[in-house]
């Protein structure tokens, strides 16, 4: 199957720092990308959706200003979190699709673990 | 919200056993997948059913829909204690949006 490596996959930060977390697709070109977060034992949330060459979607409750999402490339989506606080520790994963619609399954990265101090 | 419900919360089964995993929905879908989840890592495809489809099969896997009830089931056979893992249904919905909506979760545990 496809590709997907999300780095770093562990990260521990100081509160008030940013912090980045890069999803790239290895091996396909993902015109769209999608990051959640996922607190202990619960589901998947879908923060946003990152279209390559355009302004990411974000879901209802998730703040622009706070997860900063850029899609430069067709392989490489960035999810930055600035001026972390200890609320935003959580386990962020990243998918792509093949194409630019989900009409078949996705490719999840491995997940990145936030913990702000 | 569009986040699906899946029962049971969480399974522990014995080796050989089966396991059923429930996953209901709330509006039309264009297709219905489930995902396994190892503790802490990212998740991986297991099988897709699209919304004319009543029945698929992959291995060990029996995934069912009942569009009429919105609702899916994922049927795992003659489990393993590599199976334990959390398995989640997720769907797309039609229209405008094009996005994977992840349900509950159902944590599933194989005892040796």
């Amino acid at each position: 199957g496809a590709v997907v490596s999300q780095h770093p996959s562990r990260v521990i930060c100081k509160s008030g720092t940013s912090v980045k977390i890069e999803c790239r697709s290895l091996d396909f070109q993902a015109t769209t990308m999608f990051w959640y977060r996922q607190f202990p034992k619960q589901s998947l949330m879908l923060m946003a959706t990152s279209n390559e060459g355009s302004k990411a979607t974000y879901e209802q409750g998730v703040e622009k200003d706070k997860f900063l999402i850029n899609h430069a490339s067709l392989t490489l989506s960035t999810l930055t979190v600035t001026s972390a606080h200890p609320e935003d520790s959580s386990f962020y994963i990243c998918s792509a699709s093949r194409g630019g619609a989900v009409t078949g399954e996705l490719f999840f990265g491995e997940g990145s673990r936030l913990t702000v101090l | 919200s569009q986040q699906g419900e899946e029962d049971p919360q969480a399974l522990s089964i014995q080796e050989g056993e089966n396991a059923t995993m429930n996953c209901s929905y709330k509006t039309s879908i264009n297709n219905l997948q489930w995902y396994r989840q190892n503790s802490g890592r990212g998740l991986v495809h297991l099988i897709l059913i699209r919304s004319n489809e009543r029945e698929k099969h992959s291995g060990r896997l029996r995934v069912t829909l009942d569009t009429s009830k919105k609702s899916s089931s994922l049927l795992i056979t003659a489990s393993r204690a590599a199976d334990t893992a959390s398995y989640f249904c997720a769907t797309v919905y039609g229209g405008a949006t094009n996005k994977l909506i992840f349900g509950t979760g159902t944590l599933l545990a194989v005892q040796p």
